[in-house]
């Protein structure tokens, strides 16, 4: 099975940068997916992390430590359109990724 | 626009009521998902299918089936609806390598009472 764990909450002022971070634990590890999910809507893919290290992708960018079980979505220049959840989804073979919570993330002005 | 279809939007449907939540992708994605979402429990998975005319159990299946006749559609059906089964359900996709994530429909909203 896995265990994920990620901050229920988070608040952060447009422009700054943000860092919403996630431990895991799981058997079979085949990666992490980092989504958004803005309230009544469904969840939209951001990053996926196979290997170690630090995947950019334009503001967002996430990293990845297999051998410490931990995660990372960084967010910069935060504009008020991030207000949303970020689920951080542990991969475990091919088909079983499981979503965390996820990170309910306000951005204030 | 290429993406997932699921149908209804919203239905509030009386227990004991037999229920066919419908999905469908044009993407040619071979694997597809259905999830439910509900407050404090995140997304959990009811069934999956890695392609045409092979279906798996998640983590929560009971009290619902799924067929995959083509690659197209996945469609979910609840039997005999009860109160725990509202939620808001997801249907999901993805290629055979699940490497570029998950498409998601925009769900369906379902009320048993």
């Amino acid at each position: 099975g896995q265990n994920i764990d990620q901050p229920t909450e988070m608040t952060a002022t447009e422009g700054a940068i943000v860092q919403i971070n996630c431990t895991y634990q799981t058997s079979g590890f085949n990666g992490l997916f980092w989504y958004q999910q803005h309230a009544g809507e469904a969840p939209t893919f951001l990053s996926y992390n196979v290997l170690d290290g630090l995947e950019e992708k334009g503001r967002f960018s996430s990293f990845l430590s297999r051998s410490k079980g931990y995660s990372y979505l960084l967010l910069k220049e935060l504009q008020m359109k991030d207000s949303a959840s970020y689920l951080c989804a542990p991969r475990e073979g091919y088909q079983k990724v499981t979503f965390g919570i996820g990170t309910k993330l306000q951005v204030i002005p | 626009i290429a993406g997932i279809t699921q149908a209804p939007t919203s239905q509030i449907l009386a227990a004991g009521r037999r229920m066919t939540l419908r999905c469908t992708q044009d993407m040619r994605h071979n694997a597809m998902y259905w999830y439910r979402q509900d407050l404090g429990l995140g997304l959990r998975l009811i069934h999956y299918s890695n392609t045409a005319g092979t279906t798996g159990k998640g983590e929560v299946p009971d009290g619902y089936s799924v067929s995959r006749a083509n690659t197209d559609d996945f469609p979910l059906t609840l039997a005999s609806a009860v109160p725990s089964q509202t939620s808001v359900y997801f249907c999901a996709s993805s290629d055979s390598t699940g490497a570029y994530g998950y498409t998601f429909g925009s769900g369906t909203r379902l009320t048993v009472v």
